[in-house]
């Protein structure tokens, strides 16, 4: 079935340093969608791509989908103590289901 | 705030009894999907509903478990006979899906139901 990997597992950065979380699927992906997990929360929503090369940002956020649609990143500028969690991604196959990767947890000292 | 709403947020069971979880969508929203996440891991998902229709159940999902969505409005997800295995969170989402519309299908989650089976 489809599977999608995601690392790094973790990452600790200082304040103000990068960071990008990369996520790949088995198989080619109708949509990649994004989603934040703050500590004891549960997934909020972030942003979909569904286009091949999608580039979107959101403020210090910026997504890419790859040109197969079978790969996915979130890079985060400057990074910020409220950017803290677990960034998931979840692809689309040929079902109408999402499924998740293990997703990258950050933390950020400030 | 009209969002996905879960009941109840902590369950303590012990091994054996039956528990029921409740989730109630978005109103609009006719799809509900159960996930179950356990610590460290990313939601896996169990099944979903379009309307009060049961599309697909997991693999994972053992005979112990059921959920119905009667109404096509909220849903129950029991578990029979629970294991100290099921202990997890049980996240709800609902969405608004059609068929062959591929940038629809956003999911809005729930806060979810913690179960720990002693």
């Amino acid at each position: 079935g489809q599977q999608v990997m995601q690392i790094p597992q973790y990452q600790h950065v200082q304040e103000g340093e990068d960071f990008t979380t990369y996520c790949n699927s088995s198989t080619t992906l109708s949509n990649i969608q994004w989603y934040k997990q703050r500590p004891g929360g549960h997934p909020v929503f972030l942003i979909q791509l569904v286009k091949s090369g999608e580039v979107k940002k959101q403020k210090r956020l910026t997504f890419q989908f790859g040109e197969a649609k079978k790969n996915s990143s979130l890079h985060i500028t400057a990074t910020q103590t409220t950017d803290v969690g677990t960034y998931f991604c979840a692809g689309e196959g040929g079902s109408e289901k999402l499924v998740f990767g293990k997703g990258t947890k950050l933390t950020v000292n400030p | 705030d009209t969002g996905v709403s879960q009941d109840p947020r902590h369950k303590i069971t012990k091994r054996g009894q039956n528990v029921t979880f409740r989730c109630d969508p978005i109103s609009e929203h006719n799809r509900l999907y159960w996930y179950r996440q356990t610590l460290g891991q990313g939601p896996e998902f169990l099944t979903y509903f379009q309307n009060e229709a049961q599309l697909e159940k997991s693999r994972l999902l053992s005979d112990r478990f059921s959920a119905e969505r009667p109404k096509g409005s909220f849903s129950t997800l029991e578990i029979q006979r629970t294991e100290q295995g099921d202990s997890a969170m049980y996240l709800c989402a609902s969405s608004w899906g059609q068929g062959g519309i591929t940038a629809k299908n956003i999911q809005y989650f729930g806060a979810g139901t913690r179960l720990s089976v002693l």
